[in-house]
């Protein structure tokens, strides 16, 4: 079983919907769950961090975690073509700063 | 303010080649991380250095060696390249404080190709 889990994709949404990114992790002594995005032939860059159960909304993007169930989304509302891009999921076990990574998911966002 | 520099961009090796894949950060942070990336496959880190002065291995580091230079320099060296580390090789480094909200800052990568 891999430590962090997502689905490849693509997750094709038109424009102006909600893109639902999902990830499950092994781990449950995780403490701090990131988002990373990445554009083709770029590197990743956060955009959402969590460490506590519920929500946390930073414009239009909303991480959520439910450590009980070992599971963190990030939802982007009114998706843009810009937001065209794969979405990393990362785990920190807590353990020497490491940071375990998802495969990641492919977002395509349809004009 | 150059953030986390990586040399070179793009390099292609015959098999069994050697080669140092360079890296520097100018943010004074403490931590620093080499991570593969392949189709597929995500992000897998190869080598890390919490601080200055240690490294740890990662989930993949066969066929690799690290050297922490100093606080600002953690260089990658491949002594014996194979096809199988054809990847996009991407440096980071993050702050001291540990903990939720510090941030992997990257590097641009390098594209190594093995033949």
């Amino acid at each position: 079983q891999k430590e962090v889990e997502q689905n490849s994709g693509p997750l094709s949404v038109p424009e102006g919907a909600i893109a639902s990114l999902n990830c499950t992790y092994s781990d449950r002594g995780s403490q701090s769950f990131f988002w990373y995005r990445q554009y083709s032939g770029k590197s990743p860059e956060l955009i959402m961090f969590i460490y506590s159960n519920g929500d946390k909304e930073d414009g239009r993007f909303t991480a959520q975690l439910n450590k009980a169930s070992q599971y963190v989304s990030l939802l982007i509302r009114d998706s843009q073509p810009s937001d065209s891009a794969t979405y990393l999921c990362a785990v920190n076990s807590g353990t020497a700063s490491k940071l375990t990574f998802g495969t990641g998911t492919r977002l395509q966002v349809t004009l | 303010n150059a953030g986390v520099t990586q040399t070179p961009k793009f390099q292609v090796l015959k098999t069994g080649q050697s080669m140092t894949l360079q890296c520097a950060q100018d943010m004074n942070h403490n931590s620093m991380y080499w991570y593969r990336q392949d189709p597929g496959m995500g992000l897998r880190l190869i080598y890390y250095s919490a601080s200055e002065g240690t490294t740890d291995k990662g989930e993949v580091p066969n066929g690799y060696n690290v050297s922490r230079l100093n606080k600002r320099e953690f260089s990658l060296r491949l002594e014996s390249a194979a096809p199988s580390q054809t990847s996009v090789y991407f440096c980071a480094s993050r702050p001291r404080k540990a903990g939720a909200g510090e941030k992997l800052f990257f590097g641009s990568g390098t594209q190594l190709s093995v033949l």
